[in-house]
């Protein structure tokens, strides 16, 4: 599976729009982007994925650059709730490879 | 419905003992996962099922670590004289068929701690 690279730590206003990068240069064409995080204490919680087009659901965006070399996670209004270490994993099936993802702490 | 769920919760074992640690997946999943999270530390992925199959155990930290599944439903992780190396919380996860965009459903963890 292609190495992910993320900034260590991010703060977020309340209310603002949280925009969290990831570099995946060596992304293979059939590997998916997945995004997880993780709140203190409990398990990982699947956000969002995506092959190339941008996803968006319930709870993220998923920007995908054209050439597939890079992601953006997008939380649209964020909440003191969405406080967590947040994963960028790039594979193609179930054998997710964790990195030491993203610390964003969402401030009042 | 239900979700993962694992058990115990917590576990504090002397060294050298043996521990299991159980997994129900959610209930229709045909994948399992096991992952281990140290203190302060990414998760590290350990074994896989699908069905009751593991094909790959690459994964697990030593021969002293064995999982297991049954009934293509509940799963056992089994550490043979344990060591304080091995205090960690360990996590399962289950999802539909292996390849494919399935999302995994983590449950709570099993907290291990080995005085």
């Amino acid at each position: 599976d292609a190495k992910t690279t993320q900034p260590t730590s991010m703060d977020c206003a309340e209310g603002r729009a949280a925009n969290l990068p990831c570099n995946h240069s060596t992304i293979s064409g059939n590997e998916y982007v997945y995004w997880y995080r993780q709140i203190h204490s409990q398990g990982p919680q699947y956000i969002i994925h995506g092959l190339k087009n941008n996803e968006t659901n319930e709870m993220a965006s998923l920007i995908i650059t054209e050439d597939r070399k890079s992601s953006t996670l997008i939380l649209p209004h964020a909440t003191l709730r969405d406080t967590a270490v947040y994963y960028c994993i790039a594979a193609y099936w179930g054998k997710l490879q964790f990195g030491a993802g993203t610390q964003v702490v969402v401030t009042p | 419905g239900a979700g993962v769920s694992q058990s115990p919760s917590n576990k504090v074992t002397e060294k050298g003992k043996d521990v299991e640690l159980r997994c129900d997946p959610i209930s229709g999943h045909t994948a399992l996962y096991w992952y281990r999270q140290s203190l302060g530390q990414g998760l590290e992925f350990l074994i896989y099922f699908q069905g009751n199959s593991a094909p790959d155990k690459s994964g697990l930290p030593s021969d002293r670590f064995s999982a297991e599944r049954t009934g293509g439903s509940v799963s056992t992780l089994t550490i043979q004289r344990t060591q304080q190396e091995d205090s960690a919380v360990y996590l399962c996860a289950s999802s539909f068929p292996l390849v494919g965009t399935y999302e995994q459903y983590f449950g709570p963890g099993t907290r291990l701690t080995v005085t």
